[in-house]
């Protein structure tokens, strides 16, 4: 009965490869999340969509793609990795309140270390 | 750009004792939300508070919110060792995502 989970937990890959990480929530929220934070732990929004569009998109690299199959599904599809792009990625699900954004619920994190 | 500030950025308590983190924003919000990150965990919602409201308790957690300093505080009474955590709060203005602050790592020694 997870509520917000992500695919895989850890990854661990060679620079110039292509990955994606999966993120499904069952908590029938229409907005998704995915943020990244860094060795300093730094939380970054880098993408969020609602109603499978996409409604912010913060300055991160064209590299970064985020695929919406559907409202439940946010995946994160990441072309020709780098070494900055190690970190802890995270999906996260919220309700949208007269156009608030309440409680966020976050996944477990997939840990990302390109090599 | 960044809108919460925590602090302090650390803290070490002894178990029993109370532990206060507080956090500073920028502009008008709607709400202010408290997360708390384990290691290696995802972060959890412990608590909202809305602009028209000056205080909200949950268990052993107190949080006050001040509009005119833009700021807002988390006590955590009768700490546990259990409460060692990353504290994130967050702000909500409308029309955009969620805005973390950078945390205050806590540490209760038993």
């Amino acid at each position: 009965d997870t509520a917000v989970s992500q695919t895989p937990k850890y990854l661990v890959t060679q620079m110039g490869n292509d990955k994606s990480i999966k993120c499904e929530q069952n908590l029938g929220h229409d907005t998704m999340y995915w943020y990244k934070q860094d060795s300093k732990k730094f939380l970054k929004i880098m993408f969020s969509y609602n109603n499978k569009e996409l409604i912010i998109n913060e300055t991160v690299p064209n590299r970064f793609s985020p695929k919406s199959p559907d409202k439940a599904h946010l995946n994160l599809h990441i072309n020709s990795l780098e070494l900055g792009d190690s970190a802890v990625y995270f999906c996260a699900s919220s309700q949208e309140v007269d156009r608030r954004q309440e409680t966020q619920y976050f996944g477990p994190g997939t840990r990302l270390l390109v090599l | 750009s960044q809108q919460g500030e925590e602090d302090p950025q650390a803290l070490s308590i002894q178990e029993g004792e109370n532990a206060t983190m507080n956090c500073s924003y920028k502009t008008s919000i709607n709400n202010l939300q408290w997360y708390r990150q384990n290691s290696g965990r995802g972060l959890v919602h412990l608590i909202l508070i809305r602009s028209n409201e000056r205080e909200k308790h949950s268990g052993r957690l107190r949080v006050t919110l001040d509009t005119s300093k833009k700021s807002s505080s988390l006590l955590i009474t009768a700490s546990r060792a259990a409460d060692t955590a990353s504290y994130f709060c967050a702000t909500e203005s409308g029309n955009t995502p969620l805005v973390f602050g950078k945390g205050t790592r806590l540490s209760v020694i038993a």
